[in-house]
């Protein structure tokens, strides 16, 4: 399968700064999304990116499909920033079409 | 946008017992619904592929006795952990996609399950 590798594992931030965290995959992928897990354990869809750029309000993402790694921009983090965010990725080969391989997260934590 | 119904949030239930867990999807044709795993502050780890009206896929060492799939109509898929124990408390997250698989997959809030 697909490895894919999240940085940096843990994030802590004040409120206000801003952050990149990035997402790199080992093979070529025709789907990667971006998610936000908050304290409920409810998986918020971000982004549908498997290349380019996108923006919604503070958050924005960009995938470099070619080299293989997509990043993830937080803008003026607030507390409710906080959670982890998981990067996953699919591809149109192998024996399950459509599953996504996840990375392992990124832990964000954001102080007043 | 597309929304994916799963049920029941949470569950608490003695040993031995069965749990059957409902993931639909409420506005789309399901082709393939995927059944996730997660374990406290770990990444999510697939279960198992079902497809509509044909026997799941289930990934390597995950017992399909214990774990069976019915994905019975385009827009239902259940899972049920039959004689549950201690060890299969964990948080279930179930997905669901369309017909062409590079579209974005939408996920159920998931299923926190507790055996006692």
């Amino acid at each position: 399968g697909i490895q894919v590798e999240q940085s940096p594992p843990d994030l802590i931030l004040q409120e206000g700064a801003n952050s990149t965290l990035r997402c790199n995959f080992s093979d070529s992928v025709n789907n990667l999304q971006w998610f936000h897990q908050n304290p409920w354990g409810q998986l918020i869809n971000l982004f549908y990116i498997p290349s380019g750029t996108k923006q919604n309000g503070r958050l924005s993402a960009t995938t470099v499909a070619t080299e293989r790694y997509s990043l993830l921009y937080i803008s003026s983090s607030q507390t409710t920033d906080s959670g982890v965010y998981f990067c996953a990725v699919g591809t149109d080969r192998g024996s399950t079409l459509g599953r996504l391989y996840f990375g392992r997260g990124t832990q964000l934590t954001v102080w007043p | 946008g597309a929304v994916v119904s799963q049920h029941p949030s949470r569950v608490i239930c003695k040993s031995g017992t069965s749990v059957k867990i409902e993931c639909r999807s409420l506005d789309f044709q399901a082709t393939t619904m995927f059944w996730y795993r997660q374990f406290p502050k770990q990444s999510l780890m697939l279960m198992a592929t079902s497809n509509e009206g044909s026997k799941a896929t289930y990934e390597q060492g995950v017992e399909k006795d214990k774990f069976l799939i019915n994905h019975a109509s385009l827009t239902l898929s259940t899972l049920t952990v039959t004689s549950a124990h201690p060890e299969d408390s964990s948080f279930y997250i179930c997905s669901a996609s369309g017909e062409y698989y590079n579209q974005p997959q939408h996920f159920g809030d998931g299923t926190r399950l507790s055996i006692l």
